[in-house]
């Protein structure tokens, strides 16, 4: 079983439309979270959720809009895709928002928009 | 602040040992972390050291901490050729009640015969 799933894996899509990405955890917990890669491979944090609320929002454009309908889901939704928005999107989970011992990944979303 | 600086690229012969080196900036981390990342694929936690701690040791892999430094090395002996991919340094500050992890560029690991 995966632990941490996202779909799809690939998304190719035109500037100007709005996209989501969706992750599941079936792992119990409680925070999860949204990375961005770029095309240099640096990696950045952009929310995270702990028990279905947000506690992370690292000033991201309000074009990215998370949701979690429940603490097993965190879904991304992104408005007027743009050039720039362009990179692979992971999700992860960790126990609780405190202990951090480990925060697992999923295989990650290559969004290319063109 | 919050920077993770690591050297981006580092090449070894196969059975050598390599040794991937970080710095960091925020002493606050309660823990440090080591994470492999396959071309294509997500991101694999190889280890993590307790930041109280100045080594830990896991098969092949050693962690060496310099707190006063705030340098963090990866140690992997006998490299094999599998051990080719870009490995992740990160601190985790701790601030405003949560965690979350703040990465290096990733150095990138080339093995070869």
């Amino acid at each position: 079983d995966t632990a941490v799933s996202q779909t799809p894996k690939y998304l190719v899509t035109q500037m100007g439309n709005d996209k989501s990405i969706k992750c599941e955890q079936n792992l119990g917990h409680d925070t999860m979270y949204w990375y961005k890669q770029d095309s240099k491979k640096f990696l950045k944090i952009m929310f995270s959720y702990n028990n279905k609320e947000l506690i992370i929002n690292e000033t991201v454009p309000n074009r990215f809009s998370p949701k979690s309908p429940d603490k097993a889901h965190l879904n991304l939704h992104i408005n007027s895709l743009e050039l720039g928005d362009s990179a692979v999107y992971f999700c992860a989970s960790s126990q609780d928002r405190q202990s951090n011992t480990e925060a697992f990944f999923g295989q990650g979303t290559r969004l290319t928009v063109v | 602040g919050e920077d993770v600086e690591q050297s981006l690229f580092l090449s070894v012969r196969e059975g050598d040992s390599s040794v991937i080196n970080c710095t960091y900036t925020d002493s606050s981390s309660t823990y440090l972390y080591w994470y492999k990342q396959e071309p294509g694929a997500g991101l694999q936690l190889l280890t993590y050291i307790f930041s109280n701690m100045d080594m830990k040791q896991d098969q092949r892999l050693t962690v060496l901490l310099n707190k006063k430094d705030k340098h963090l090395s990866l140690r992997i002996a006998d490299t094999q050729t599998g051990d080719s991919a870009i490995y992740f340094c990160a601190e985790s500050p701790f601030s405003g009640g949560y965690n979350k992890l703040i990465f290096g560029a990733g150095t990138r690991l080339a093995v070869h015969p």
